[in-house]
């Protein structure tokens, strides 16, 4: 069974902070995604890496896939309270059959205080 | 863009009520997931279809079924609902397997 660990759980931070969080695994992924899901509501998703070591930007949010593609890394820059919401990461691995699907971790909380 | 509907946003039943959550997407994925969203356990993956009639179960599925007789719907059936079945329910679509999901704007079943 493929894990992926997320950390913080929680996190909570003032306004203009910077902040990163975590995902990580002893699996190789062949894609990696981060989704945001705000309460009451469904995961959207907000970016996917495929590349060890790909790094991509979303404004002000930079996601990195690790070279070997068993860990994942969220960073913000000047966080906003619009950014408050669970982010959970999800491993894809494709095995070749018709059954595969993703593994998620179980979220970091994150709360921007104004 | 990608639109993954259910049915209800909320729902109360009864312990022992049979319970179906229907789910509609309209990309003509041919994946489709159902998760149950729990504080503390994150999702889990209660079924998942990859084809028309086909299923396969996921890590909880004990009193669970599923039905997908149409490529666009998976519907998921509580057989006889309990308390510990009180959760947020997630409909989830993709192209294939492991990639990027797209999900409804979830259930959440309250059991009573």
């Amino acid at each position: 069974t493929q894990l992926l660990e997320q950390s913080p759980q929680f996190l909570s931070i003032q306004e203009g902070e910077n902040l990163t969080v975590y995902c990580n695994s002893s699996s190789v992924f062949s894609s990696l995604q981060w989704y945001r899901q705000e309460p009451g509501e469904g995961p959207v998703l907000l970016v996917t890496v495929v590349t060890g070591g790909e790094v991509k930007k979303l404004k002000r949010l930079t996601f990195q896939f690790g070279d070997a593609r068993k860990d994942s890394s969220l960073h913000i820059t000047a966080a906003q309270p619009g950014d408050t919401g669970l982010y959970l990461c999800a491993g894809g691995a494709y095995s070749g059959g018709g059954a595969d699907g993703l593994t998620f971790g179980k979220g970091t909380h994150l709360i921007i205080q104004p | 863009d990608v639109k993954v509907t259910q049915s209800s946003r909320y729902l109360v039943k009864r312990t022992g009520e049979k319970v179906f959550l229907e789910c509609v997407q309209d990309m003509d994925h041919e994946n489709m997931f159902w998760y149950r969203q729990d504080p503390g356990l994150g999702l889990r993956l209660i079924y998942f279809s990859y084809d028309v009639k086909m299923k396969e179960k996921g890590d909880i599925p004990e009193g669970y079924s599923v039905s997908r007789e149409k490529k666009e719907r998976f519907s998921l059936i509580l057989e006889s609902a309990s308390t510990n079945q009180t959760s947020m329910y997630l409909c989830a679509s993709s192209l294939w397997g492991p990639s990027e999901a797209f999900f409804g704007q979830g259930t959440r079943l309250t059991v009573v």
